[in-house]
């Protein structure tokens, strides 16, 4: 079956733009997370979506990161006026439900370079 | 409040054993360990959820150690498929879903 896709895979911008990174989960999954991981660093939380809750914010690093999920479905995060600071491996993962018993699937992720 | 790895990076034989180490500073409910080749996403290897507990995977196995707020990755005999960057994960608490991921520790497994 499909995993985790994540568009665009590369994406390239210049300092002071806006971007936008997507998110496809593997259907069914009702919990979404994304991560940042800057090169050769560990992976950082950003936000949380679990069903209809309330996203879990407490990662986001400036007001510039947004991030919204569609339907329980497709998630977007925004990049507001991206700064060179941005610049990582944008990380997307799933799960059937919550992570106490359950392994998340990693997309292969959107390199974001910011010039 | 990020878990800290130890050894940061390991050098092996194929063949030979592995130990991986996790502490936190705070209270864990489950640790998770996950893999992460070079250039590659990070894959699932395991969760803990109970104090004590070990789970095993082929020759890769880990215990967690609640009270200790430590959980260790064992891998056994080693094989060049497991080079790559290892992490712990750690959830706080049964009321968050939010994971933490761990400084990880690069291994390198050569012929």
């Amino acid at each position: 079956g499909a995993g985790v896709s994540q568009s665009p895979s590369n994406k390239v911008t210049e300092k002071g733009k806006d971007v936008e990174l997507r998110c496809d989960p593997i259907s069914g999954h009702t919990a979404l997370y994304w991560y940042r991981q800057s090169l050769g660093q560990g992976l950082e939380f950003l936000i949380y979506f679990q069903g209809n809750s309330a996203p879990d914010k407490s990662g986001l690093p400036s007001d510039r990161f947004s991030a919204e999920r569609t339907g329980g479905s497709v998630s977007t995060l925004t990049i507001q006026r991206t700064q060179q600071e941005d610049s990582a491996v944008y990380l997307c993962a799933s799960s059937p439900q919550g992570p106490s018993y359950n392994e998340q699937f990693f997309g292969p992720g959107t390199r974001l370079t910011v010039l | 409040q990020q878990p800290v790895q130890s050894p940061q990076a390991v050098i092996l034989r194929e063949g030979e054993d592995a130990v991986i180490n996790c502490s936190s500073s705070k209270a864990l409910y489950s640790v998770h360990w996950y893999r992460q080749k070079h250039g590659e996403a990070p894959v699932f290897l395991m969760i803990l959820l109970k104090g004590g507990e070990q789970k095993g995977h082929e020759k890769i196995s880990a215990s967690f150690n609640e009270k200790k707020q430590q959980s260790s990755l064992y891998l056994t005999a080693s094989q060049l498929s497991y080079s790559g960057t290892y992490f712990c994960v750690s959830q706080p608490s049964r009321n968050t879903d939010k994971l933490i991921f761990g400084t990880g520790t690069r291994l390198q497994v050569f012929p």
